[in-house]
Parts: C-alpha cells; structure tokens; sequence
C-alpha cells in the first residue's frame, strides 16, 4: 500500500525566502507525481506533473524535483512571496492517487 | 470558462436524506474522478470513470452510487447520507488514467 508523507506539516517563513517542501513516498513504482497548492475553501490547482522518468520539472518560481529511487520529492519556491500561502499537496500516481497530508505555508510580508 | 465545475457548492442536509452532486468537464478528457477531502484536509479518491466506465471503486459505503450519463459528466448520489458523510466532495478530471488531474471547487456537504 502506498503512503505518502509531506513535511513540515506547517511552515511559516518571511517574504523573500526560499523554502523547500518535502514529499515521501513508499513504493516506487509509480507513473507520475504531481504537485498541487489548495486555498481555503477552494479547490485543488495544479502546479507541476513529474514523469517517472523525469528528474524535475520547472515553472515560473517553482522546481519540483523527483528521485524515484529513493522515494522522494521536493517543490522549491524561490523569493516566496505572500500570494503562495496556501497548502501543498503531493499526489502520487501509480494506477491510483495517493495524496499526502499537506504542508500548509504561510509567507509573511 | 470554467474547465470542471460542481454543483451545488454547498449542501446541507439531515441524516437519512438522499442528495446528488453534479460535476461536469469541459476539457475533453477521457477520465473522471470523485475524491472526498475530511476535515482533517486529507483527500482520498472515492471513483474513477474512464470514458463511462467505473475503472476505480475504493471502499466505500455502497450508499454511494456514481453515474456517467457521457465522459463529460460524472455525478455522485449518496443515499441516506450520515453524520460522517459531512466533508467536501471533490471532482476532477485528466486525459487519461491518473495522468495529470484537473480539480473542481467542490462541494462542502454538511449532514446535520
């Protein structure tokens, strides 16, 4: 059964920062990975989709990283600004999805 | 344009009443999917269709009953709905199985 695990559960950091989410998994036979952020009440944005094959992935400010092997993932923010607070979802894929718990980020100005 | 919507986006309901969520998806895609988010935030997938068929059932109460009138369409009914039920109910879609998933703003269901 895959579990999948983010830490920190909760991180709070000063505008500007750059700041590492982690996201674990247990088995790695997966298709993909997929970072997602969620605001209040809202639902689910997607922001980067890593291939099996793929060791990361960029967009904008954002570096999602994947090591398959190890069962390991990482989303990097650069100059955090306080537009991304919100929760940060992992979703593993690998016939089915499995979401971690979140980290929920909170950048103040 | 809205790519997956839902509706209602909120639903309050007592114990033992039946209610439907609708979701419909503009993109195109192949693949639909019903995930419910407790309130301890964590989402877990409910359904999977593929094209109209159930491609995923997860342990759920078989009070829950998914409908696939086309690929456009996925529409969850829940009979004599309980306590626990209360969450919020997420639809979303993607080109295929499990590729990437494109979310709607759910509906907050709350059993009273």
């Amino acid at each position: 059964k895959q579990e999948v695990t983010q830490i920190p559960a909760a991180l709070s950091v000063p505008e500007g920062e750059n700041l590492v989410l982690n996201c674990s998994f247990t088995d790695s036979a997966i298709y993909n990975l997929q970072w997602f952020r969620q605001d209040p009440g809202k639902g689910l944005t997607s922001l980067l989709l890593i291939q099996s094959s793929q060791r990361e992935q960029t967009s904008g400010r954002l570096n999602a990283s994947l090591d398959k092997s190890s069962g390991r993932s990482t989303l990097y923010i650069a100059a955090s600004q306080p537009g991304d607070s919100a929760t940060y979802l992992c979703a593993v894929n690998a016939g089915k999805s499995t979401f971690g718990d979140g980290t929920t980020l909170t950048v103040k100005p | 344009d809205t790519a997956v919507s839902q509706t209602p986006k909120y639903l309050v309901t007592q114990m033992g009443n039946d209610k439907s969520i609708k979701c419909e998806q503009n993109l195109g895609h192949d693949t639909m999917y019903w995930y419910k988010q407790d309130s301890k935030k964590f989402l877990k997938i409910m359904f999977s269709y593929n094209n109209k068929e159930l491609i995923i059932n997860e342990t759920v109460p078989n009070r829950f009953s998914p409908k696939s009138p086309d690929k456009a369409h996925l529409n969850l009914h829940i009979n004599s709905l309980e306590l626990g039920d209360s969450a919020v109910y997420f639809c979303a879609s993607g080109p295929t199985d499990f590729y990437e998933q494109y979310f709607g703003p759910g509906t907050r269901l709350t059993v009273t």
